[in-house]
């Protein structure tokens, strides 16, 4: 089952405009991370978040978490066509054993020069 | 450091036949884990290792075994491929988040096709 929904799937914007997407989950969490994927490759961390943060920053990118939604967003700031590609929410679950994150179905991003 | 490495990165097999992935990782890492990608599906959990010798099945097990002798290797086979089993296979690796933070490196995947 998949414990993260992006929102929305696809986003398409100009470079240099804002780039926001959303995550929703079901269970109490450790912590969210986002992933990026560029096409025909593996998948790269990008940031986490735990459960008892609610704002991070790293570069150009915000990431958000409000647990009592169960919800987090990446913004991507003055956006680039290198970042194009697309995005994952995961979910580390609390009491989950492996330390295994669950994967959400991704926002595909494109950026327009 | 190379990272998270894959071999092979394609395949195509005939239904019936059997093969290995193999996933190498220099790092050091405590746990790995073996992914599939789907199209709209995003990454589902095949199998999984928190330590050289264990394994433990993930959300899609059923027609894969997996192994782990060595602390750097970890092995995914198929013994007889189904069409079913056309996707993306990623290798990922991790410290636990005991020691340090639980971010994932992945592998480059390797690309099956199951005719």
């Amino acid at each position: 089952s998949q414990q993260g929904e992006e929102d929305p799937q696809a986003l398409s914007i100009q470079e240099g405009e804002n780039a926001t997407m959303n995550c929703s989950y079901k269970t109490s969490i450790n912590n969210l991370q986002w992933y990026r994927q560029n096409s025909g490759r593996g998948l790269v961390h990008l940031i986490l978040i735990r459960s008892n943060e609610r704002e991070k920053h790293s570069g150009r990118l915000r990431v958000t978490l409000d647990t009592s939604k169960k919800s987090s967003s990446l913004l991507i700031t003055a956006s680039r066509a290198a970042d194009t590609a697309s995005y994952f929410c995961a979910t580390d679950a609390l009491l989950s054993s492996g330390d295994k994150l669950t994967f959400g179905t991704g926002t595909r991003l494109a950026v327009r020069p | 450091n190379a990272g998270v490495t894959q071999t092979p990165k394609f395949r195509v097999l005939k239904t019936g036949q059997s093969m290995t992935l193999l996933c190498a990782q220099d790092m050091n890492h405590e746990y790995m884990y073996w992914y599939r990608q789907d199209p709209g599906m995003g990454l589902r959990l095949i199998h999984y290792s928190v330590g050289e010798g264990t394994t433990a099945k993930g959300e899609v097990p059923d027609g894969y075994n997996v192994s782990r002798l060595k602390k750097q290797n970890f092995l995914l086979g198929l013994e007889s491929a189904a069409p079913s089993q056309t996707s993306v296979y990623f290798c990922a690796s991790s410290y636990s988040s005991g020691t340090r933070g639980n971010e994932q490196f992945f592998g480059p995947g390797t690309r099956l096709t199951v005719l």
